[in-house]
């Protein structure tokens, strides 16, 4: 089964804080991807990478960057985290199309 | 620019009773892929079904199924005979060409609970 984890489930910060979230796939899948849920909105896309060091701007970059060293770990980075970053923060990997999820961290920032 | 639409926010049937899942899309590729997940209250990503624009044909799995229409731009979800182990979250999503290049950014509609009463 292809396992996708992510650092934590459930994180509170401060604003201003600099914030990394992690996520690990262990199925050797080249294609990573970070999305953000926000109620009445769904799942809009953070981040990609489709390879080692390679990272691609989704819909919502701003605020946010990525880091990809390893082809198993791909981690999403918040400079200066604000309260409007506040969100269930969702990691994928695909395979052939077939994106799988991680469980999501809960990230909430006063 | 790629758009998934799921006017339904909220449905709640009682148990046993059918429900079917709208979903609109708008692409202007000719070869893309559509795709349901489940997010169950546990909040991880079930992958359901993926089907290509070249594919019409419905597809059943069990109480599943799926309508794609190609000529009205939707792809409709049917569970049958309900069950309370459906109450969940379902996102219809949309992604061009497949490839190993990043073309795979799936683009999701805002989803729709669905709860089922006992």
């Amino acid at each position: 089964d292809v396992k996708v984890t992510q650092s934590s489930r459930y994180l509170v910060k401060r604003t201003g804080e600099k914030v990394f979230l992690e996520c690990v796939q262990d199925m050797d899948h080249e294609n990573m991807f970070w999305y953000r849920q926000d109620p009445g909105l769904g799942l809009r896309l953070i981040y990609f990478s489709y390879d080692v060091k390679m990272k691609e701007k989704g819909d919502i970059p701003e605020g946010y960057s990525v880091s990809r060293e390893k082809k198993e770990r791909f981690s999403l980075i918040l400079e200066s985290a604000s309260t409007n970053q506040t969100s269930m923060y969702l990691c994928a990997s695909s395979l052939n199309g077939e994106q799988f999820f991680g469980p999501g961290t809960r990230l909430t920032v006063l | 620019a790629q758009k998934v639409t799921q006017a339904q926010t909220e449905i709640s049937v009682v148990e046993k009773e059918d429900v079917t899942l709208d979903c609109v899309y708008e692409t202007r590729d000719t070869t893309y892929y559509l795709f349901w997940y489940k997010q169950p209250p546990s909040g991880e990503l079930v992958f359901l079904i993926r089907r290509n624009s070249f594919d019409e044909q419905n597809e059943i799995s069990g109480r599943y199924s799926w309508n794609f229409q190609k000529s009205t731009s939707s792809f409709n979800f049917t569970i049958t005979a309900s069950q309370v182990v459906d109450s969940a979250v379902y996102f219809c999503a949309l992604s061009g060409v497949i490839s190993n290049f990043g073309n795979e950014k799936l683009t999701f509609g805002t989803g729709t609970r669905l709860t089922i009463i006992p």
